[in-house]
């Protein structure tokens, strides 16, 4: 069955360093690959979305890249800042107005 | 940009009720919206996809029957949890898309079933 895994649970950065969280899927072939940012109690924040053909986007201090060989994304904030703290999830689509299929999460702590 | 409201935002029912949540798209026009649940320190998961102007499709495993769907109009869906019990206690999640490359959420609705 398809599976997402997302590193860790929870990743405790400095401030000001990067913060580098990594996704992995298996049994899948997307077509897209999405980043999403969850605080608690809320629901998700569209970030970055990027496409099979694509290997890296950026936005601002956010960069993502895709590798469809490795069936790996990383997620690197730059310049990281305590209000980068949050749930970052990372989600899959196999085309467009299809279904999207969400990794648990990694809950992200930028220390101070 | 898009926004996608949800009402309401917490809703605390007594066993064997039922509860109905709304998912509005304020500034744009969605014909096709979708609903999650979301266990604490789980991933959001597909519980169906709702279609305006015709029946839900649901996941494999979610009961139509306990999750009614209604999308009668292109800038409402609503979802019903009939009959709740404590394990229906959750976060429920919409979303709608624009034809575009982004999905939009609504902020969520906990449901607490005593």
């Amino acid at each position: 069955s398809q599976k997402i895994e997302q590193n860790s649970e929870a990743l405790n950065i400095q401030e000001g360093k990067t913060a580098t969280l990594t996704c992995n899927y298996t049994n899948y072939s997307p077509a897209y690959l999405q980043w999403y940012r969850q605080d608690p109690g809320r629901g998700p924040v569209f970030l970055l979305l990027i496409r099979e053909n694509e290997k890296e986007k950026r936005k601002e201090r956010l960069k993502v890249t895709f590798d469809t060989t490795l069936k790996q994304s990383l997620f690197h904030i730059t310049a990281s800042q305590p209000a980068d703290s949050a749930t970052y999830l990372c989600a899959l689509e196999r085309n467009r107005d299809d279904k999207i299929i969400f990794g648990k999460g990694t809950r992200l702590h930028i220390l101070p | 940009g898009a926004v996608v409201s949800q009402h309401p935002s917490r809703v605390i029912c007594k066993s064997g009720t039922s509860v109905k949540i709304e998912c509005r798209s304020l500034d744009f026009q969605a014909t096709t919206m979708f609903w999650y649940r979301q266990f604490p320190k789980q991933s959001l998961m597909l519980m169906a996809t709702s279609n305006e102007g015709s029946k839900a499709t649901y996941e494999q495993g979610v009961e139509k029957d306990k999750f009614l769907i209604n999308h009668a109009s292109l800038t409402l869906s609503t979802l019903t949890v009939t009959s709740a019990h404590p394990e229906d206690s959750s976060f429920y999640i919409c979303s709608a898309g624009q034809n575009t490359d982004t999905q939009y959420f609504g902020p969520g609705t906990r449901l607490t079933v005593l």
